[in-house]
């Protein structure tokens, strides 16, 4: 079976803090992808990073950084001097098989981020 | 304009009733999907469409149907809709030409049951 976990519910940082927001992930398939969406308070759903199993590389774009480390199944997501706007509830995904192939994501049930000025 | 709508974007309703919310996409992909989204669990998936002619139960299926009318348009249908429905409702999609399968997601519809 498949399984995201954000242990972290809810996380208050001020602004220019940077944060680290935990994502693990349990599957047996060696073919699998990972994901991050931003979700705003005004509810859309924003795709920000996919990862494949294949790829351990870290990834950088802009504040944001991503840590994927399958020796401890994690694919973390830092963001640098946070600001108010990246406010929101990020959910980190699983979707395995090639192509998705088995048709769903998995998704953790999110962390609640607030930066306060 | 958006690549995927959903319609509508908020709508309450009573108990027993049928309602159907609608997605279209202009992205050209294959695969849809319809998700539900209740405080503090994350997303689930209803049922997802790999085309027209492919349709897959997802892990709560049950009290929803959905109806694939064309390559860009998916459809769900509460028959008989229950307080415990009340949720926002996403629909996703993503190409099958892609090999990472990314998902993009519609604006979501706030449904309440009353």
């Amino acid at each position: 079976a498949q399984k995201v976990t954000q242990a972290q519910t809810e996380i208050s940082v001020v602004e220019k803090e940077d944060v680290t927001l935990d994502c693990v992930y349990e599957t047996r398939d060696t073919t699998y992808y990972l994901f991050w969406y931003k979700q705003p308070p005004s509810g859309e759903l924003v795709f920000l990073i996919r990862r494949n199993s294949f790829d351990e590389q870290n990834e950088i774009s802009g504040r944001y950084s991503w840590n994927f480390q399958k020796s401890t199944s994690s694919f973390n997501f830092t963001i640098t001097a946070s600001q108010v706007v990246d406010s929101a509830v990020y959910f980190c995904a699983l979707s395995v098989g090639y192509g998705g192939s088995q048709g769903n994501l998995i998704f953790g049930k999110g962390t609640k981020l607030s930066v306060k000025p | 304009d958006a690549d995927v709508t959903q319609t509508p974007r908020n709508r309450i309703t009573k108990t027993g009733k049928r309602i159907m919310l609608e997605c279209s996409q202009t992205k050209g992909h294959d695969r849809m999907y319809w998700y539900r989204q209740d405080p503090g669990l994350g997303l689930q998936l209803i049922y997802y469409s790999f085309d027209v002619k492919d349709i897959n139960k997802g892990e709560i299926s049950d009290g929803y149907s959905v109806s694939r009318q064309a390559q860009a348009k998916f459809s769900l249908s509460l028959e008989s809709a229950i307080p415990n429905q009340t949720a926002l409702y996403f629909c996703a999609t993503s190409s099958r030409d892609s090999i990472t399968d990314t998902q993009y997601f519609g604006p979501g519809t706030r449904l309440t049951v009353l």
